[in-house]
Formats: structure tokens, C-alpha cells, sequence
């Protein structure tokens, strides 16, 4: 079945760009209907959604970090991917992968395990 | 974007019912009938629950149900068991067109 894995570094020096991907699979990305996107939570806090893609339907992005994400897919590798820059302690979070139905249903039905980053000199 | 706001924890006994509250605005909760529940176990990532307000996905117990009256969204677990002892997270569509979480409910299970 379909599944989802996070890789990237674990640490990362405040100012940086924070770097990681989303593997896909058991299917194909490129011929999904579904939206595929990025959650973090902090250490002991709640969710937050950073924002998901669609190829032809657009990006979506919080609004509150709208100004230092990118979220694009490379579909040759089946793998879509999440650059943070700028990031201060406050981005120290676990972050996911998941996937989603699109707006305005936004349910994310099938989740990466997570990776922790930490921001730190 | 505010969060919704989720009591930080509620708690129960075996057998019995406990209702998990989602408060939002005119511009999430209360706009639109596209309200999630998710589960969280320590260390785990968050399973879906309920999505559109109450339907639940393929292999979620009936034990779990959600509603929504006005700007609150609720999550009712019936005959509580020990494996539902977690965190809770709602989160609803925006007239922004993006979601917003809630703060999450750690339930325990007395």
C-alpha cells in the first residue's frame, strides 16, 4: 500500500534553510487527485499545517510562513520535498509528510512517521 | 489564522462516554461542514478519525463520532478503552481556503 517516508538532516544552524523530502511509495504522485503536503508540531505542542501541493491545481502555503516555504515535487523520483529558510528555534518541530484531499475538505488521511529537526548551533 | 480552541484534557473511566469540543469562528468551524479529528499516541504520527464533520474512514470504530452545532465542533468516544487514551486534534477548513488545527486534547483513561 501507499506509503510515506521523511529524510533529511536533523539539525540544522539557525539562519539556514531547513531541507527535506518526502518519499512516495506503492504509487504514483503524478497520477494522483490527491494533495500532498507538510505538517510540523513542536516538541509537546500542537499541529501546524505548513502547506501542500497539487501539480496542476497550485500550491497552498500558511500564511504565517507563506514568506519561507517552498514546497515542489520531483515526480521522476516520486518524491516531493519542503525548504524552510531563515529558521530560528522556533522551527525545532517534528515535521510530516501527508497526503490530503484538497479544499475545502483538507483531510489528511495517510502520514509519513515524522523526522525531528532541531535548530541549533 | 488563530487555532481552534480544544479543552488541554479531558478524562474518563473504562465503559464510559467523554465529548472532546472544537471551538472555531464564522470562518472555519461554523462556515463550512468540513471539520477532521485526528488521534495521536506518543510518538506516533496522527490517524484521521472523522472527517466532513462525521464520517468516519474505512476500519475507524463506531465508537468514535463527531458533530457540530454552530461554531463547535464535538468528538464523542463511546465505551471508552484503554488503546484511546491520546491526543486529539481537530482541524477545519478556512474561508482562506487552508486548514487551521486546534490546540489538541489529551484524553486519559482513569
Amino acid at each position: 500500500q501507499l506509503q510515506l517516508q521523511e529524510s533529511g538532516p536533523g539539525l540544522v544552524k539557525p539562519s539556514e534553510t531547513l531541507s527535506l523530502t518526502c518519499t512516495v511509495s506503492g504509487g504514483s504522485i503524478s497520477s494522483s487527485t490527491y494533495y500532498w503536503g507538510w505538517v510540523r508540531q513542536p516538541p509537546g505542542k500542537g499541529l501546524e499545517w505548513i502547506g501542500s501541493m497539487y501539480f496542476t491545481e497550485g500550491i497552498y502555503y500558511n500564511p504565517s510562513l507563506k514568506s519561507r516555504v517552498t514546497i515542489s515535487e520531483d515526480t521522476s523520483k516520486n518524491q516531493f520535498s519542503l525548504k524552510l529558510n531563515s529558521v530560528t528555534a522556533a522551527d525545532t518541530a517534528v515535521y510530516y509528510c501527508a497526503r490530503s484531499r484538497g479544499p475545502p475538505r483538507w483531510d489528511f488521511g495517510l502520514w509519513g512517521r515524522g523526522t525531528l529537526v532541531t535548530v541549533s548551533s | 489564522q488563530s487555532a481552534l480552541t480544544q479543552p488541554a484534557s479531558v478524562s474518563g473511566s473504562p465503559g464510559q462516554s467523554i465529548t472532546i469540543s472544537c471551538t472555531g469562528t464564522s470562518s472555519d468551524v461554523a462556515g463550512y461542514n468540513f471539520v477532521s479529528w485526528y488521534q495521536q499516541h506518543p510518538g506516533k504520527a496522527p490517524k484521521l478519525m472523522i472527517y466532513d464533520v462525521k464520517t468516519r474512514p474505512s476500519g475507524v470504530s463506531n465508537r468514535f463520532s463527531g458533530s457540530k452545532s454552530g461554531d463547535t465542533a464535538s468528538l464523542n468516544i463511546s465505551g471508552l478503552q484503554a488503546e484511546d487514551e491520546a491526543h486529539y486534534f481537530c482541524s477545519s477548513f478556512t474561508s482562506s481556503s487552508i486548514v487551521v488545527f486546534g490546540g489538541g486534547t489529551k484524553l486519559t483513561v482513569l
